[in-house]
């Protein structure tokens, strides 16, 4: 069965980094898109970014781009999101989302992990 | 950016009641429309894809409808599982954009 895990949520300061890591299984990660959507404490789900099932391809948010990174590693069935300059607005649960179609760039999404949450405070 | 709409924020069900939350989209859109449930403290669950399909495993008491810029997902007979927030996404367009959500709660 797929399963995602993400790791690498915590506390930070304003203006500094963290990257998260999602680990996948259960399906051919090499076929597949992956995003990640994020969800600020008691609000609505924001998608992020993706990246295209070989990491040639990525798009990213408007209030993400230039700040954040997506990348993977197929060897390892894993998909991070680098995320530089925190700014108290990134403070959410963010979750690795895997998407529906081989080699597609969908934008939607099938399968979500349980989520890590990032807390932005000084 | 696609804005999307949901009606109701919320509401209230028993039991058995059937069940419609509406999601309008800003511009018309493709069938390129999804629906997740997300339950409290968990992470969304999806539901319905290409407006109309169910995803593996959904029940059947699920079912999307819909086209342009107007969309709907009806339950019939609600089911105590089914008490929970949804979404409407389009992902006709980058960047895909939800809903504000509906909450469905016991009445």
């Amino acid at each position: 069965q797929v399963q995602l895990v993400e790791s690498g949520g915590g506390v930070v300061q304003p203006g500094r980094s963290l990257r998260l890591s999602c680990a996948a299984s259960g399906f051919t990660f090499s076929a597949y898109g992956m995003h990640w959507v994020r969800q600020a404490p008691g609000r609505g789900l924001e998608w992020v970014a993706i990246i295209s099932y070989d990491g040639s391809n990525s798009l990213y948010a408007d209030s993400v781009k230039g700040r954040f990174t997506i990348s993977r590693d197929n060897s390892k069935s894993a998909v991070y999101l680098q995320m530089n300059s925190l700014r108290a607005e990134d403070t959410a649960v963010y979750y690795c989302v895997k998407v529906p179609f081989m080699r597609s760039t969908t934008g939607t999404g099938d399968f979500w992990g349980q989520g890590t949450l990032v807390t932005v405070s000084s | 950016d696609i804005q999307m709409t949901q009606s109701p924020s919320s509401l209230s069900a028993s039991v058995g009641d059937r069940v419609t939350i509406t999601c309008r989209a800003s511009q018309v859109i493709s069938n390129s429309l999804a629906w997740f449930q997300q339950r409290a403290g968990k992470a969304p669950k999806f539901l319905i894809y290409a407006t109309s399909s169910l995803h593996s495993g959904v029940p059947s008491r699920f079912s999307g409808s819909g086209s342009g810029t107007d969309f709907t997902l009806t339950i019939t007979t609600l089911q105590p599982e089914d008490f929970a927030t949804y979404y409407c996404q389009q992902y006709d367009s980058y960047p895909p954009t939800f809903g504000q959500g509906t909450k469905v709660e016991i009445k």
